[in-house]
């Protein structure tokens, strides 16, 4: 049974440009929460994608933006890169919106030079 | 900003003691949960507390959560060199967010 699974596992942009994750659940899950983890600090909420809609939308600006497929897989998209948005970028799946253990894929780690 | 605050930053430890890991949060929550992490890799989900529940255990480990006093500890009792990691506290709102706390760097010495 795999568990969550990310791509790619390192990624190097310029400032400026495009970005694309993409993050598929483990098997049985049905939501998916992206998370960004900035050197030495906890995660921070991005979004959840539940039923292909965004359910529920921490702090982050409209350039962060994600999908989510029929198959449940995700992409989480950053535009208009900025040096800050260099982070480790995680993705949980869960089975169900709230109130469950969430399983973390091991992450891509995005450097915005 | 984080909900979830854990103290102390580091913890030092010697093989087979006890560790303790505290967490506090600002509203009210839904559940809490515990979770590791080796060197910057994926999260690693060790227990879930829901708000109208006390204790909880798991092997070697023993959660609280005190809602009036918005906090919960993490007890990992007969610590190992393998437990060396970052420890997190994650809570979930009314509103299904969630919000992880800076977390608790533990270092377990053989």
């Amino acid at each position: 049974d795999a568990g969550v699974t990310q791509s790619p596992t390192h990624l190097i942009k310029t400032r400026g440009q495009q970005v694309t994750l993409r993050c598929s659940p483990k098997s049985g899950h049905d939501t998916v929460s992206w998370y960004q983890q900035a050197l030495g600090q906890g995660p921070q909420f991005i979004f959840q994608y539940y039923e292909e809609e965004e359910r529920q939308r921490g702090n982050f600006p409209d350039r962060f933006s994600g999908h989510q497929f029929p198959n449940y897989s995700s992409e989480l998209n950053v535009n208009a890169l900025l040096l800050g948005d260099s982070a480790l970028y995680l993705c949980a799946s869960s089975h169900g919106t709230g109130g469950y253990e969430q399983y973390f894929g091991p992450g891509t780690r995005l450097t915005v030079t | 900003s984080q909900q979830g605050e854990e103290d102390p930053q580091a913890l030092s430890i010697q093989e087979g003691e006890n560790a303790t890991m505290n967490c506090s949060y600002k509203t009210s929550i839904n559940n809490l949960q515990w979770y590791r992490q080796n060197s910057g890799r994926g999260l690693v989900h060790l227990i879930l507390i829901r708000s109208n529940e006390r204790e909880k255990h798991s092997g070697r480990l023993r959660v609280t959560l005190d809602t009036s006093k918005k906090s919960s500890s993490l007890l990992i009792t007969a610590s190992r060199a393998a437990d060396t990691a970052s420890y997190f506290c994650a809570t979930d709102d009314n509103f299904n967010k969630f919000y992880f706390g800076s977390g608790t760097k533990l270092n377990v010495k053989p």
